[in-house]
C-alpha cells in the first residue's frame, strides 16, 4: 500500500528565505508525485508533478522539487518565500498503474515579513 | 479550458436531512474524484468516477453516495447528515493521459446544524 509523509506540520520561515517543505513517500511500484497547493477558502492548486524524465521537477510561483528515488523524497524548494506563498501545501502520490492518488497530511507554510 | 465547476458554493442544512452536490469536470476529463476535507481529518478520499463506473472508494458510511452522468458531470450525495458532515467537499478533475493529474474545483463548504 501506498503512504505519504509530510514530515512538516508548520513551517514558519521569514521572508525572502528559502524554504524547503519535506515529502517521503512508501510505494512498491513506480510512482507519479505531485505538490499542490491551497489558500484560505480555496480548493487546491497542482504546483508542479513527476511523472518521468529529470528528477528536477519547476513548478509555478517559482517552486520546485527533485524526485529521490533511492530516499523515496519529493521535498518542494523555493529559493526565497514571498509573504502570498503563505498557505498549506499538499504531496500527492499515485501509482503508475493504478487510479488512487493518496494524500499527506499537509504542511502549513507561515511567511513572516 | 474552463476549470471545474462546483456548485452550491455554500451549503447550510439540518442534521437529518440530505444533500447532493455537483461537479462539472474539465471539458473531456472522463474521470472525477471526490475528497472531504475538515481541519480535524484533513484531506479524505470519497470515491472515484471515470466514464460512469465507480472504480475507487474511500472509507465512508453508505451514507455517502455518488454517480457519473455521460456528460463526465458527477453529483455526490449525503443523507440523514450528522453535524460531522460539515466539511469542504472537492471535486477533482482528473487527465488520466496525464499521470492520473487532478484538477480541483473551489469546493462546496456544507454546514450541518
Amino acid at each position: 500500500a501506498q503512504s505519504v509523509t509530510q514530515l512538516d506540520s508548520q513551517v514558519p520561515v521569514f521572508e525572502e528565505a528559502p524554504v524547503e517543505l519535506r515529502c517521503n513517500y512508501s510505494s512498491s511500484v513506480s510512482v507519479y508525485l505531485f505538490w499542490y497547493v491551497q489558500y484560505p477558502n480555496q480548493g487546491l492548486q497542482l504546483l508542479l508533478k513527476y511523472l518521468s524524465g529529470s528528477t528536477l521537477v519547476k513548478g509555478i510561483n517559482g517552486f520546485e522539487a527533485e524526485f529521490n528515488k533511492s530516499q523515496t523524497s519529493f521535498h518542494l524548494r523555493k529559493p526565497s518565500v514571498h509573504i502570498s506563498d503563505t498557505a498549506e501545501y499538499f504531496c500527492a502520490v499515485s501509482d503508475t498503474g493504478g487510479f488512487k492518488t493518496i494524500f499527506g497530511a499537509g504542511t502549513r507554510l507561515f511567511v513572516k515579513a | 479550458k474552463a476549470g471545474v465547476t462546483q456548485t452550491p458554493r455554500y451549503l447550510i442544512k439540518t442534521r437529518g436531512q440530505q444533500v447532493t452536490l455537483s461537479c462539472s469536470p474539465i471539458s473531456g476529463h472522463r474521470s472525477v474524484s471526490w475528497y472531504q476535507q475538515t481541519p480535524g481529518q484533513g484531506l479524505q478520499f470519497l470515491f472515484e468516477y471515470f466514464s460512469e463506473t465507480q472504480r475507487n472508494k474511500g472509507n465512508f458510511p453508505g451514507r455517502f453516495s455518488g454517480r457519473q452522468f455521460s456528460n463526465s458531470r458527477s453529483e455526490m450525495n449525503v443523507s440523514t447528515l450528522e453535524l460531522g458532515d460539515s466539511a469542504l467537499y472537492l471535486c477533482a478533475s482528473i487527465d488520466v493521459r496525464g499521470g492520473e493529474t487532478q484538477y480541483f474545483g473551489p469546493g462546496t463548504r456544507l454546514l450541518v446544524l
